[in-house]
């Protein structure tokens, strides 16, 4: 199948600073990126979909500014988490599909956490 | 809007026991649905899928048939291990434009020896 590598695993970080987390699709072209948030012991939460060269489309009650997403290449999104607080902290997870196929692959997830 | 409903956890089995998680969705149209496991402190994997009524997903020894009259997709195995301990979760993909996909809220299960 194909892969999706999130980078980094895990990350701390300090109160109010930026921290940035990426997502490739390392064997495949990905034209639909899609970046979740999941809190402990819950679903996962779409924060925004991401399309190569476009603007991302963020979900109601996602801050854009503070949640970055740049889809700049075909297997390359980011996320920039910007001016981070301690209620940032969580299970980012990332996935890719390359339309019009249903199936979409997911990273194995950066854990942050804002001290 | 679209939504999936999943019976609620944890479910707790023995090994070797008969596994079912239900799963039943809400949508307009013909969505694809999934069922994807998640390890602790790892991303999700796909376990099978079924794109169309009647397909039976199937892998691992687990099993999904897409039901639309029923609106279900209930994941079962027959004969479940100790490594099948996982949170599972079931989800419709929209086949609108935006293909995303939708969860549910997730299905914890605790295998025992």
């Amino acid at each position: 199948g194909a892969v999706v590598s999130q980078h980094p695993s895990w990350v701390i970080c300090k109160s109010g600073t930026s921290v940035k987390i990426e997502c490739r699709s390392l064997d495949f072209q990905a034209t639909t990126m899609f970046w979740y948030r999941q809190f402990p012991k819950q679903s996962l939460m779409l924060m925004a979909t991401s399309n190569e060269g476009s603007k991302a489309t963020y979900e109601q009650g996602v801050e854009k500014d503070k949640f970055l997403i740049n889809h700049a290449s075909l297997t390359l999104s980011t996320l920039t988490v910007t001016s981070a607080h301690p209620e940032d902290s969580s299970f980012y997870i990332c996935s890719a599909s390359r339309d019009p196929n249903p199936e979409a692959f997911f990273g194995q997830g950066t854990r942050l956490t804002v001290v | 809007g679209n939504s999936v409903t999943q019976m609620e956890g944890p479910v707790t089995l023995s090994e070797e026991a008969f596994l079912t998680i239900n799963c039943t969705y809400t949508a307009t149209g013909y969505p694809s649905l999934f069922w994807y496991v998640q390890y602790p402190g790892e991303g999700l994997q796909l376990l099978l899928k079924a794109t169309k009524a009647d397909d039976k997903g199937s892998n691992k020894g687990f099993e999904a048939t897409y039901r639309k009259e029923t609106t279900s997709f209930h994941l079962e195995k027959g004969s479940v291990q100790v490594s099948d301990s996982a949170v599972y979760f079931c989800a419709l993909r929209e086949m609108d434009s935006s293909y995303k996909l939708i969860f549910g809220s997730g299905t914890r299960l605790l295998v025992r020896p």
